[in-house]
C-alpha cells in the first residue's frame, strides 16, 4: 500500500492561510489523494480529493505538484474550528485497493486565537 | 440527511467480558465499514461490507471479533472475549459504493479495564 508523510503537528493562527503538506513519493498513476479530518471526539470526515490537477471546494484547496509526489492542503483562514488532525490518504482503485481508506499519523493543527 | 448513526457511545467493560456495537449507515449507501482507532493513530479497516456480503476482513482479529450485515443495512460489531489491547473507539463509516467517499459516525469508545 503507497505511503504518506505528514509532520505530527502545525500550528496556525486564527484568519490566517494554513499549508498542509503531504509527501507520497511512492504514488501510483490510478492513485486518488484524499484529505480527510478528524474533529476532537468525532469521527473523520470528508475534505477533499484529487488525481493530477489542483482542486477547489467550499473547505479548502489542494495543490498537487507536477510530478505527484507531494501535495499540499490549503485553508484559506483558518478559524478555531479548524483545529482537528489531517489525513492525506492515497486511495488506489477498487480493483485494487476494495475501497477502504488507509490512514496514516496524521498532522494535528491547532489554531491560536 | 441523516448522518451515521453509531451505538452506544461510550462503553467501559472487564476484560473477557463481551459488548455488541451497532452502526445504521446513510439510507442508499451499500457498503459499510468497520474502522478501529487506538489512541493516538489513524483508524484502521476491521471489516468492509457490500450489502450484506463481507468484502475484506483481512484484518479482522476472528478469534475474538465477529461482524454482521444480515439485511445489508444495519450492522453489529462484536468481541468476545475482550481483551486490555482492545480498547479504542470503533468508527462505522458507509459510502454508496466502494469507490465513494466515506461518510464516518461519531464512533464508540470502548474501555476495558
Amino acid at each position: 500500500d503507497a505511503k504518506t508523510t505528514q509532520p505530527n503537528s502545525m500550528e496556525s493562527n486564527e484568519e490566517e492561510p494554513v499549508h498542509l503538506p503531504c509527501n507520497h513519493s511512492t504514488i501510483s498513476g490510478t492513485d486518488y489523494i484524499h484529505w480527510y479530518r478528524q474533529l476532537p471526539s468525532q469521527g473523520p470526515e470528508y475534505v477533499i480529493h484529487g488525481l493530477t490537477s489542483n482542486v477547489n471546494n467550499r473547505m479548502a484547496s489542494l495543490a498537487i505538484a507536477e510530478d505527484r509526489k507531494s501535495s499540499t492542503l490549503i485553508l484559506h483562514r483558518a478559524t478555531l474550528r479548524d483545529a482537528a488532525v489531517y489525513y492525506c490518504i492515497l486511495r488506489g482503485p477498487v480493483y485494487n485497493q476494495g475501497g477502504k481508506l488507509i490512514f496514516g499519523q496524521g498532522t494535528e493543527l491547532s489554531v491560536k486565537p | 440527511e441523516a448522518g451515521v448513526a453509531q451505538s452506544p457511545r461510550y462503553k467501559i467493560i472487564e476484560k473477557r467480558q463481551s459488548v455488541a456495537f451497532w452502526c445504521n449507515p446513510i439510507s442508499g449507501h451499500a457498503t459499510l465499514y468497520w474502522y478501529q482507532q487506538i489512541l493516538g493513530q489513524g483508524p484502521k479497516l476491521l471489516i468492509q461490507f457490500q450489502n450484506n456480503g463481507v468484502v475484506d476482513d483481512s484484518q479482522l482479529p476472528k478469534d475474538r471479533f465477529s461482524a454482521e450485515r444480515l439485511k445489508g443495512v444495519d450492522s453489529t460489531l462484536k468481541i468476545q472475549p475482550a481483551k486490555l489491547e482492545d480498547s479504542a473507539v470503533y468508527l462505522c463509516a458507509s459510502s454508496l459504493d466502494p469507490a465513494g467517499g466515506h461518510f464516518f459516525g461519531p464512533g464508540t469508545r470502548l474501555t476495558v479495564l
